[in-house]
């Protein structure tokens, strides 16, 4: 069974710190994995996808990676804004029955300070 | 563009009464269509998939149901909450096995 994790599960950074965020997964038969952003009471906004098959995105100040045969992937935020302040959820895309479903970490809720 | 609506925002329910949440997508056709619940505090949890008109594969056995009479509409229902079923209702697509999958903003649901 398929255990996604995500550490920390808290982090409060000042302005302008890069950070990284941390997720593991148990099982390495992912066909992709995705990062979420999740603000309070809102939808999930896609962040990045990583494909199995890539080592790493990037988008603006964003870099994720992803080490499939250690079940580990890392968003890398540079340069951390009060408006990056949110939930961060990482889901690894797996193949199930007829169809697929992204199976999710509990995610890492992020407060950047002024 | 694709776009995905989910309505409404927020409800409160009684106990024993019946939900109907809906779900549509734009833009797109033959998606691959999904309900999730978080409820406070923990992950996401899928509910149900679906990938054809007709089709739905459930996840967990509970007092939920699910339907997609259209291609683009999926509808999660109840024929009587529980105050267990209290929860943040999310609706996802995504194309195939390898695409990015997108959420809809979100019903709230509040059973008392």
């Amino acid at each position: 069974k398929q255990e996604v994790t995500q550490i920390p599960a808290a982090l409060s950074v000042p302005e302008g710190e890069n950070l990284v965020l941390n997720c593991s997964f148990t099982d390495s038969a992912i066909y992709n994995l995705q990062w979420f952003r999740q603000d309070p009471g809102k939808g999930l906004t896609s962040l990045l996808l990583i494909q199995s098959s890539q080592r790493e995105q990037t988008s603006g100040r964003l870099n994720a990676s992803l080490d499939k045969s250690s079940g580990r992937s890392t968003l890398y935020i540079a340069a951390s804004q009060p408006g990056d302040s949110a939930t961060y959820l990482c889901a690894v895309y797996m193949i199930y029955n007829q169809g697929g479903k992204l199976i999710f970490g509990q995610g890492t809720e992020l407060s950047v300070k002024p | 563009s694709q776009t995905i609506h989910q309505w409404p925002a927020t409800l409160v329910q009684p106990v024993g009464s019946p939900l109907s949440l809906e779900c549509t997508v734009e833009g797109t056709s033959n998606p691959n269509l999904y309900w999730y619940r978080q409820a406070a505090g923990r992950g996401l949890q899928l509910l149900f998939y679906s990938v054809g008109i007709g089709q739905i594969s459930s996840e967990v056995p509970q007092n939920l149901s699910a339907s997609r009479p259209q291609d683009r509409q999926f509808i999660l229902s109840s024929k009587k909450l529980l105050l267990s079923d209290s929860g943040f209702y999310l609706c996802a697509w995504n194309q195939g096995l390898i695409t990015e999958a997108f959420f809809g903003q979100g019903t709230r649901l509040t059973v008392v």
